[in-house]
């Protein structure tokens, strides 16, 4: 069965700085991975979608990178702001449509 | 504007009696989707749908009922609702799980069972 980690689980760094979450999983038979984002009492936002077939994927100050051999995912987050402050979560998808979300990693940015 | 919607947002019910979230979509998209989150678990897959009449389980289908007869609606129906089912759901749709596809999410309804 297919089992998703995201560590740390919670992460305070001071504004400016670089974030680095990460997301590894058991299964590398994945059709594809999704960060999203999570605001307090919200639904989720997807940020990036890597295919199975792809090392990463960018977009704005997010890059994402995807090490299926090893089963492995990073989201990067450049020159963090406080409006970056959320639970991000990784997800990833095998080819019959079933969803695995990692638990999350609950971020603060301090101004 | 393209979205989700669940209803209702918020329920507190009682034990056994039975109750149904509605979740809509208005982009058309085939592939439908019911989550729970729960602290410390995360989300975790109820029953998913690919297409109409088409309904699979996913991690944690017991208690759960769900049903495609349109395209746009997949509603989640618990028969005889339990405290264990207290929770935080999530609907999400997306075009299909194609690898150019994300999830969009509904907004959640928030679940207390008596």
């Amino acid at each position: 069965k297919q089992e998703v980690t995201q560590i740390p689980a919670a992460l305070s760094v001071p504004e400016g700085e670089n974030l680095v979450l990460n997301c590894s999983f058991t299964d590398s038979a994945i059709y594809n991975l999704q960060w999203f984002r999570q605001d307090p009492g919200k639904g989720l936002t997807s940020l990036l979608l890597i295919q199975s077939s792809q090392r990463e994927q960018t977009s704005g100050r997010l890059n994402a990178s995807l090490d299926k051999s090893s089963g492995r995912s990073t989201l990067y987050i450049a020159a963090s702001q406080p409006g970056d402050s959320a639970t991000y979560l990784c997800a990833v998808t095998d080819s019959w449509g079933k969803f695995q979300f990692g638990a999350g990693t609950q971020v603060v940015v301090t101004p | 504007e393209a979205q989700v919607t669940q209803n209702p947002r918020y329920l507190i019910t009682v034990t056994g009696k039975k109750l149904t979230v509605t979740c809509s979509q208005n982009m058309n998209h085939e592939y439908m989707s019911w989550y729970r989150q729960d602290p410390g678990l995360g989300l975790r897959q109820i029953y998913y749908s690919m297409n109409v009449e088409v309904t699979d389980k996913g991690d944690v289908p017991e208690g759960y009922k769900v049903s495609r007869k349109e395209k746009r609606n997949f509603p989640l129906i618990l028969e005889s609702p339990s405290p264990n089912q207290t929770s935080l759901y999530f609907c999400a749709s997306s075009y299909n799980t194609g690898v150019h596809e994300t999830q969009y999410f509904g907004p959640g309804t928030r679940l207390l069972v008596l």
